[in-house]
C-alpha cells in the first residue's frame, strides 16, 4: 500500500493568494484527518471525515479554511486568502473503523506551507 | 493549562539508557496514543491503549486511567530513536485527538 498520499509537499505562495491542499488516504479507510502542526501551538485536528461526510469542524481556524471530501479517495483543504500566520505543516491522516488497531492513524508526509 | 501534558519537554540520553518519557491528561479518554515524529517531520503511530500495558520491540507504553497518566518507555535506547514523542488522547464519543506539545529526545552514540 503507498500510505497516506499529500500534495504538494511544499508550497511558498503570498498573502492573499489562494491555497489548495490535497490528500489521498489509503484505500479503504472510511476516516479522514486534517492537521496543522506549528512551533507554537504543536499538532492541531482541524476537521475530520467519516465516510466522506465532515463530523466534526470545530478546530477550522475561521472562514478561510474550507475542506471537501467529494470522493472516498480524496479530499483538499483550501485557505483562501491566505495569511501568514497560515505557515505551518499541514497532515492528512486516516483509518479504518473495524480494524484490530481500531484508530490507529496513518499519517502523510505533511505539506509544509510558507505564506510570504 | 493543556488537557495534556508531557514531561520533559527535552531528554537526551547515551546509547543504551533506558528511557522514560510521561504524558498525564486532564479529560476523561476513551484511549491514548502514542505517537514518533521524526527529524524528517513525518509521523507515526507507535501505540494507541485503552488500559494495561503494550509492548513492541524495544517499547512499552503503560497508562494508569485512574490517575491519569501514562509513560512510554524505551529499553536499551540507540541514536535512530532519535525523535519527537508525541502523546494524544481521545475522549469519549468522539474520534478527535488531543495532542501533547511533545518530547524531543537524544539519544548519542
Amino acid at each position: 500500500d503507498a500510505g497516506v498520499i499529500q500534495s504538494p509537499r511544499h508550497e511558498v505562495t503570498e498573502m492573499g493568494q489562494e491555497v489548495t491542499l490535497r490528500c489521498k488516504p489509503i484505500s479503504g479507510h472510511d476516516y479522514l484527518f486534517w492537521y496543522r502542526q506549528t512551533m507554537m501551538r504543536g499538532l492541531e485536528l482541524l476537521i475530520y471525515f467519516n465516510n466522506n461526510v465532515p463530523i466534526d469542524d470545530s478546530g477550522m481556524p475561521e472562514d478561510r479554511f474550507s475542506a471537501k471530501m467529494p470522493n472516498a479517495s480524496f479530499s483538499t483543504l483550501k485557505i483562501q486568502p491566505s495569511e501568514p500566520r497560515d505557515s505551518a505543516v499541514y497532515f492528512c491522516a486516516s483509518t479504518k473503523w473495524d480494524s484490530p488497531i481500531y484508530n490507529e492513524q496513518f499519517f502523510g508526509p505533511g505539506t509544509r506551507l510558507t505564506v510570504l | 493549562k493543556n488537557e495534556v501534558e508531557q514531561s520533559p519537554q527535552n531528554l537526551t540520553a547515551q546509547e543504551g539508557e533506558f528511557i522514560t518519557i510521561n504524558c498525564s491528561y486532564s479529560v476523561g479518554i476513551s484511549a491514548l496514543h502514542w505517537l514518533q515524529q521524526h527529524p524528517g517531520g513525518g509521523i507515526v503511530s507507535l501505540f494507541m491503549l485503552s488500559s494495561g500495558k503494550k509492548k513492541h520491540g524495544r517499547l512499552i507504553a503503560t497508562i494508569n486511567i485512574q490517575e491519569k497518566h501514562s509513560s512510554l518507555h524505551i529499553t536499551a535506547s540507540h541514536p535512530r530513536d532519535s525523535a519527537v514523542y508525541i502523546c494524544a488522547v481521545r475522549g469519549y464519543n468522539t474520534d478527535k485527538l488531543i495532542f501533547g506539545t511533545g518530547t524531543r529526545l537524544q539519544v548519542f552514540p
